[in-house]
């Protein structure tokens, strides 16, 4: 089982839609998680960190399950520039090491 | 406030060639990572100092691969002799400390033929 798993998509969706990925994670010790958006062509950028209460900034709502060991991102009404790659990240082994998910593949289409 | 700054963005070798990247991290982050990004994949950690020292370099293949950080500041990673294999994207990130915000470069893309 990888460390950090997520569903590679391709995800295409309207504008206006709502849209949700989630990120399993193998180590339940892990205590840091991020969201980073990856354009295509482009670095990674941090979106979002993702803390134990969930949290929202904006149109994004990010949320932890430990019980499930998975996070999640919630984009609502979705945008033309959302259309991005959108990556997990959680700390495995000792809390300075971070592993990166696949990445989830995100199209919204107009 | 400048960003990071890797060089070249693009390389072209061909197999057996030496090639090296450059990587300069922004002003007083002391955490430097290299990444290894294939086509549809999350970039994976080859190697991770903090300061001039290397922390975790258990995923950098040494038999061809190294990378150094002298004083510290920017840091060079080596592929000697590259392999077709080695093709990718290779990312530089800096942090203010270990397990914060990474911010990555543009990467250099790598092709060997």
């Amino acid at each position: 089982r990888k460390e950090v798993e997520q569903d590679p998509g391709p995800f295409n969706v309207p504008e206006g839609a709502t849209v949700a990925f989630n990120c399993t994670y193998s180590n339940s010790a892990s205590q840091s998680f991020f969201w980073y958006r990856q354009d295509c062509r482009k670095e990674p950028k941090l979106l979002m960190s993702v803390y134990s209460s969930g949290n929202e900034d904006g149109r994004f709502t990010a949320q932890l399950n430990r019980a499930s060991q998975y996070i999640s991102l919630l984009i609502r009404d979705s945008k033309l520039s959302d259309s991005a790659t959108y990556l997990c990240v959680v700390n495995t082994g000792s809390a300075r090491q971070l592993t990166f998910g696949s990445g989830t593949q995100l199209t919204v289409l107009p | 406030e400048a960003g990071v700054v890797q060089s070249p963005r693009y390389k072209i070798i061909e197999k057996k060639q030496p090639v090296a990247f450059w990587c300069n991290p922004i002003s007083g982050h002391n955490t430097l990572y290299w990444y290894l990004q294939n086509l549809g994949q999350g970039p994976e950690l080859l190697i991770r100092y903090e300061n001039e020292e290397a922390v975790d370099d258990s995923q950098l293949p040494k038999d061809r691969f190294s990378a150094e950080r002298l004083k510290g500041v920017d840091s060079t990673l080596k592929i000697q002799p590259a392999e077709l294999g080695d093709s990718a994207v290779y990312l530089c990130a800096s942090s203010l400390g270990a397990g914060g915000e990474q911010y990555f470069g543009p990467g250099t893309r790598l092709t060997v033929t």
